[in-house]
């Protein structure tokens, strides 16, 4: 079955507690990218990535960092959380980045 | 400035009533515009609309694509109660490899 896999689905961490949130793909798609969903700011652009070892920032970067060693993955890492990044994360794969991008079921994270 | 804005954000129909979304885009670049629908969790793909493809259709959801007036509509017939949703509208660009969503129209359809 073709899908988008995040884990976690659910946190709640302390600020400053370095957290991943990992990202998995099984249809061999080359561009990945990272959401934010806020109440009344829709869907975000954090970073996304063309193809391996090539990522480029999105709408709000800031906080944020990622890696895609792998095809297949692409994790969101938080070196050192804060409140403003509670929110309701996404990833997001495509064949392409103007192709239709199938979402994981989102990850909800909540920074104390 | 929001490159993507879609109007109303909210809306609340009966059953059976006919409702119109709408997404409008800066000109910029344009490359295509993607219409998803979102219920309790992860978007899901309802349409994609491009220079060369400015109507689709599928059952009682269409959308058209406005390249001059720099905008799509959204339209759903005989809407039912599982029609509820959000509903986003992405575009993308030839300048670049971002996609913009916009704020996404909240369709609560009642019985």
């Amino acid at each position: 079955e073709a899908q988008v896999t995040q884990n976690p689905r659910y946190l709640i961490t302390v600020t400053g507690k370095k957290l991943t949130v990992t990202c998995s793909q099984n249809m061999n798609h080359e561009y990945m990218s990272w959401y934010r969903q806020d109440p009344g700011l829709g869907l975000r652009q954090i970073y996304y990535s063309m193809n391996v070892e090539v990522t480029d920032k999105g709408d709000v970067p800031e906080g944020y960092k990622v890696s895609r060693k792998e095809k297949r993955n692409f994790p969101l890492i938080l070196e050192s959380p804060s409140p403003n990044q509670t929110s309701l994360y996404f990833c997001a794969s495509g064949r392409q980045v103007n192709q239709p991008q199938h979402f994981g079921d989102g990850t909800r994270l909540s920074i104390l | 400035e929001d490159k993507v804005v879609q109007s109303p954000l909210s809306l609340v129909v009966h059953e059976g009533d006919t409702v119109t979304l709408n997404c409008s885009y800066e000109v910029t670049n344009f490359r295509s515009l993607l219409w998803y629908k979102q219920e309790k969790k992860a978007p899901t793909f309802l349409f994609m609309l491009t220079s060369s493809g400015i109507e689709k259709k599928s059952g009682r959801l269409s959308s058209i694509l406005d390249k001059k007036e720099l905008f799509s509509i959204l339209n759903i017939t005989a809407t039912q109660t599982g029609d509820s949703a959000i509903y986003l509208c992405a575009v993308g660009w030839h300048s670049g490899y971002a996609l913009n969503f916009g704020k996404g129209t909240s369709l609560l359809v009642t019985p």
